[in-house]
């Protein structure tokens, strides 16, 4: 059972590139989020889904756009890199609003 | 204020040792609450919820104060492999979003 998959593990981007940030669940969840954590920081929440076709904004999503066309793949945009985006990015997932949530291993993305 | 408010930390103790986090949030209306364990450079992972009786798991123990908002957890006979981050994570009512503190160090030494 892989749990929470995201790819790629680690990128760098030149500032003004864009690309997308991959996260796959197989443990059928309806809820799945979107966090940055930067150095010495706690979770930041970016966007969240409460299943497919729903989407919505979390704590600090400027810069960021995300889809949920299945209930397994929930992926984040980032359109026009800027430094500030440097940072680690976590995707996870839950079975219900306020229970434990499963974590993907993280994106480490530098943006120079 | 920030919603979720940690010691600082870092917290560098010998193996054996007992040692308490300290967390506090702002909103009175929170749901649930947890700690969780984010290891160098992983993702983060439960620990165990926080209940409002206290809860214990081995040589861990969680307290929740609502009337202060606060909440703690107890390491006891502390192992090296108990070093690691410990973020507080609190559910506040507006769309059941967790909101995360900012963790504190621990470092468990020989």
């Amino acid at each position: 059972n892989a749990g929470v998959t995201q790819t790629p593990k680690f990128r760098i981007l030149k500032i003004g590139q864009s690309m997308t940030l991959q996260c796959t669940q197989d443990m059928n969840h309806n809820y799945m989020y979107w966090y940055r954590q930067d150095p010495g920081m706690g979770l930041k929440l970016i966007y969240y889904s409460v299943g497919a076709g729903i989407t919505d904004k979390g704590e600090v999503p400027n810069g960021y756009n995300v889809s949920r066309s299945t209930t397994e793949d929930f992926p984040l945009r980032l359109e026009l890199a800027a430094p500030s985006q440097t940072s680690v990015y976590f995707c996870a997932s839950s079975d219900r609003t306020a229970t434990e949530q499963y974590f993907g291993p993280g994106t480490r993305l530098t943006v120079t | 204020r920030k919603e979720v408010e940690q010691d600082p930390g870092p917290f560098n103790v010998p193996e054996g040792a007992t040692v308490a986090f300290n967390c506090t949030y702002s909103n009175s209306a929170s749901q649930s609450f947890f700690w969780y364990r984010q290891d160098c450079r992983k993702e983060p992972k439960l620990l165990m919820s926080v209940y409002s009786s206290g809860n214990e798991d081995g040589r861990f123990t969680a307290q929740l104060n609502r009337a202060s908002q606060y909440i703690s957890l107890l390491i006891r006979d502390s192992k090296l492999s108990d070093s690691a981050t410990y973020l507080c994570v609190v559910n506040f009512f507006q769309g059941g979003k967790l909101i995360f503190g900012q963790g504190t160090e621990l470092s468990v030494k020989p």
